[in-house]
């Protein structure tokens, strides 16, 4: 199975700041990297897929990129609703593997 | 609007069976892909179980291979989780989830690819004597 780790788990940051959380593959997955947000209480939200295209209707300040074992996820400048928990997911084959979260909180 | 809808979960002794029921409305259900999704309490997201278009094809996580089974009724536009042989460490919220089909260029070259891109509430699993 392909092992997913993220770094770091966990984040604080302010409104405004610009943050990166990373993600690396235990073998190469090319692109086949996806990225979700979940808020407290709700189900996961897809962000990104393809490693660096952004599902529609998500905000222009998340970006993603790229290839092979080492991806990361951008936020350009964090609003209040960024605050929540991201996973990385890789799709190349199943079993489909999570990373173990980064929850980003307000400093 | 995508809609799913799980239902199902409850309290269960170890050893029990449960049929988890995700009801799909919104989308043309027979043409996707679906899986079920688990989230322990206060832990990760851990993929359990998915099905193709025709429910031709099934995959499963190691931890449930044997116990569950995946299932899926084109027309009653369902998907269906069974669970036997409940664990503790089966103690989770379960999601159902689309897999959606997108297409991205990579190096001058268009690839499918799949992500997770609707998902339902959940229903809750509690193994527990």
């Amino acid at each position: 199975d392909i092992q997913m780790t993220q770094s770091p788990s966990s984040l604080s940051a302010f409104v405004g700041d610009r943050v990166t959380i990373t993600c690396r593959a235990s073998q190469s997955i090319n692109t086949y990297l996806n990225w979700y947000q979940q808020k407290p209480g709700k189900a996961p939200k897809l962000l990104i897929y393809a490693a660096s295209s952004l599902q529609s209707g998500v905000p222009s300040r998340f970006s993603g990129s790229g290839s092979g074992t080492d991806f990361t996820l951008t936020i350009s400048s964090l609003q209040p609703e960024d605050f929540a928990t991201y996973y990385c997911q890789q799709s190349y084959n199943t079993p489909y593997t999570f990373g173990q979260g980064t929850k980003l909180e307000i400093k | 609007e995508v809609q799913l809808v799980e239902s199902g979960g409850g309290l269960v002794q170890p050893g029990g069976s449960l049929r988890l029921s995700c009801a799909a409305s919104g989308f043309n259900f027979s043409s996707f892909w679906m899986n079920w999704v688990r989230q322990a309490p206060g832990g990760g997201l851990e993929w359990v179980a998915n099905i193709k278009k025709d429910g031709s094809e099934k995959y499963y996580v190691d931890s449930v291979k044997g116990r569950f089974t995946i299932s899926r009724d084109n027309a009653k536009n369902s998907l269906y989780l069974q669970m036997n042989s409940l664990r503790a460490e089966d103690t989770a919220l379960y999601y159902c989830a689309k897999e959606g089909i997108m297409v991205a260029r990579v190096n001058r070259h268009y690839y499918h690819y799949y992500g997770m891109d609707a998902w339902g509430q959940g229903t809750t699993v509690t193994v527990s004597s």
